[in-house]
């Protein structure tokens, strides 16, 4: 049973660039959730999704933003790069409300 | 708003001690309590969970956590440390209202380092 995978595993951008990371959820799971960890900090919730819908919002900026496909999986999406943008991003399954499972993350580095 | 603190950048103990990881929380309702732990380059891994019931949660690889609502507190213990649980530990809060969502609330981290 795969767990939740994330792709690419580390990218490197330009600051004014666009970036989309991808995220397949555990097998079962129908909701899921980005984070954004900076170096040395815990995550901190981006948005959620479920039934294909943004469920809920974290302090975040526009420039974020996602969506969820029919079979769960989802892509978040970042505008106009900033280099504070940089971090690891990390996206989590679950099932209803059901504890969540994370993926090993995307590094995103804006230089 | 919910908040979670670990007061503990870094934690050491010796191989085969105890070892206690302090959680402490900040929520508006009845919560949902988590540990999670995270090795380098990796993302999280789930190791435990309160929901109700007993305030004594066993997780993985022998870790349990103590949940104790008047400290408003879940410290995380193992009773005798492994040179392999050196990793970097979070502690997590979700309300568990019916309209919060699945939002967890991440405290900093606290790096544990256990010594042969």
């Amino acid at each position: 049973d795969a767990g939740v995978t994330q792709s690419p595993t580390h990218l490197i951008k330009t600051r004014g660039q666009q970036v989309t990371l991808r995220c397949s959820p555990k097998s079962g799971h129908d909701t899921v959730s980005w984070y954004q960890q900076a170096l040395g900090q815990g995550p901190q919730f981006i948005f959620q999704y479920y039934e294909e819908e943004e469920r809920q919002r974290g302090n975040f900026p526009d420039r974020f933003s996602g969506h969820q496909f029919p079979n769960y999986s989802s892509e978040l999406n970042v505008n106009a790069l900033l280099l504070g943008d940089s971090a690891l991003y990390l996206c989590a399954s679950s099932l209803a409300r059901s504890e969540a499972f994370f993926g090993q993350g995307t590094r995103l580095t804006v230089v | 708003a919910q908040s979670v603190a670990q007061p503990e950048d870094q934690v050491n103990v010796a191989e085969g001690n105890p070892l206690t990881v302090k959680c402490t929380y900040s929520v508006s309702g009845n919560p949902y309590l988590f540990w999670y732990v995270q090795y380098p380059n990796r993302g999280l891994q789930f190791l435990l969970k309160y929901i109700t019931g007993d305030n004594l949660v066993k997780g993985s690889y022998g870790f349990e956590a103590e949940f104790n609502k008047s400290q408003t507190s879940f410290h995380l213990k193992k009773p005798s440390a492994l040179v392999s649980d050196s990793a970097l530990y979070f502690c997590a809060v979700r309300d568990r209202g019916n309209n919060a969502g699945n939002m967890l609330t991440f405290g900093g981290g606290t790096r544990l380092m256990v010594k042969p």
